[in-house]
Order: structure tokens, then sequence, then C-alpha cells
């Protein structure tokens, strides 16, 4: 099946640092990947769609210069969480679309990255 | 408005028993509906994804039905193993963006020997 990977895991960071997650597509191209954030016992929530190539689409209120996504490649997506401060602290988990499944336009989750801002 | 409802919030079974998970939703048109399991501090992994045209669909001891007359899917685990605790979410696809996600609450299963 269709792979996913992020890393890092875990990061723990000073506040006012910035922090870079990667999420790649192992076995698969994606055009567009999402991501998505999740507090404790929480569902997902979508941050933003990412599409190779062109500018991230950020959903309503999600701070666009707070979270910056680059999608230069058609296996890469970076999230960068800049100025970091202790309320972004949580698991932030990417997908990656695979139009060429079963069911079109599925979409796989990477394991997630726990973000802790000290 | 588009929501994913499930039940129960969480649920505690011994090993080795059977154990069913509820999914209502109000999503309209859906493009499919999909079972995910999520283990703590892990991504979610699919179980199963059903078209609004099929009404059944396993996965080895994951089952899964849907009405789509009724707006209502279940989830069932057979012969539950230690390893099924884990957080089980409903998600229904919008037919008009696939790539728009609901996400239903989830239904986190806890599994004793």
């Amino acid at each position: 099946g269709a792979v996913v990977s992020q890393h890092p895991s875990r990061v723990i960071c000073k506040s006012g640092t910035s922090v870079k997650i990667e999420c790649r597509s192992l076995d698969f191209q994606a055009t567009t990947m999402f991501w998505y954030r999740q507090f404790p016992k929480k569902s997902l929530m979508l941050m933003a769609t990412s599409n190779e190539g062109s500018k991230a689409t950020y959903e309503q209120g999600v701070e666009k210069d707070k979270f910056l996504i680059n999608h230069a490649s058609l296996t890469l997506s970076t999230l960068t969480v800049t100025s970091a401060h202790p309320e972004d602290s949580s698991f932030y988990i990417c997908s990656a679309r695979d139009t060429g499944g079963l069911v079109g336009n599925e979409q796989f989750f990477g394991p997630g990255t726990r973000l802790t801002v000290l | 408005k588009n929501q994913v409802e499930q039940s129960p919030q969480s649920l505690i079974i011994l090993e080795g028993k059977n154990c069913t998970l509820q999914c209502n939703y109000t999503v309209s048109p859906f493009s499919n509906l999909r079972w995910y399991k999520q283990d703590t501090g892990r991504g979610p992994v699919s179980l199963t994804i059903m078209t609004f045209s099929e009404n059944t669909k396993s996965n080895g001891r994951y089952t899964a039905t849907l009405d789509a007359d009724t707006k209502q899917s279940s989830l069932h685990i057979t012969a539950s193993q230690l390893s099924d605790s884990a957080s089980y979410i409903c998600v229904v696809i919008f037919f008009y963006n696939t790539d728009k996600l609901i996400f239903g609450t989830g239904t986190r299963l806890q599994v004793f020997p």
C-alpha cells in the first residue's frame, strides 16, 4: 500500500524558535498533500492543502505566516512552525493524495509529529 | 451542516469479545465512507472504504456496514485482540469535493485481557 512518512516523529523546542516537519510519499507521487492538527482526544482538523509547485491553501483561522508550507516536489511537503509558542504544541499529521488509488483521491496518512514547545 | 457523529465515545471490552461501533452522518451527497484505526501517537490507518452503493466491506476481523438511506454505518470487530485498543474514526468524503474529509468524533476502544 501507499506509504507516507514524517520526520521528525517527536520534537521539543524552545519558545520563539522555528520547527520544520517533513512529509514524504515513499512509493507514489502526490501532487497534493494535506496538513492536519490534532489535539488530545479530538479528531483531526485540516490546516492547509499543499499543492506541488503552487501556494498552499489555508483553512479559515489558520495563520499562513505562522505555518509555512512548501511543496517543492511530488514526494515532499514541509510544514514550518515559525516562532513557536507553547500553544502550538500539538500532534501534526500529514496526508498525501493518491489519485491512482482504487477509490480515487484516497488520502494516506503519515505517522504524525508530536511538537512540544517549552 | 455536514457532520459525522460516532458512538459510543469510549468502550471497554474483554479480549476475545466482539463489539460494534456506530457512525451517523448528515453529509450529503457523499462519495465514500471510510473507517480508520488510530493508535495512540500515530496517524490514522485505513480499515475499510465503501462507496455509496456498497452495503458491507470486510478486512480481516473488521466488517463495516453502510445504510445510505438512514445515513448510518457500523464497524464490527470480531474476536477482539489487545492490539485492537485504539481510536476508531469514521470519515465521510463529500461528493463535490473529494479532498474534503469530514471526520467523526471517534470511539476510543480499550481491550483488556
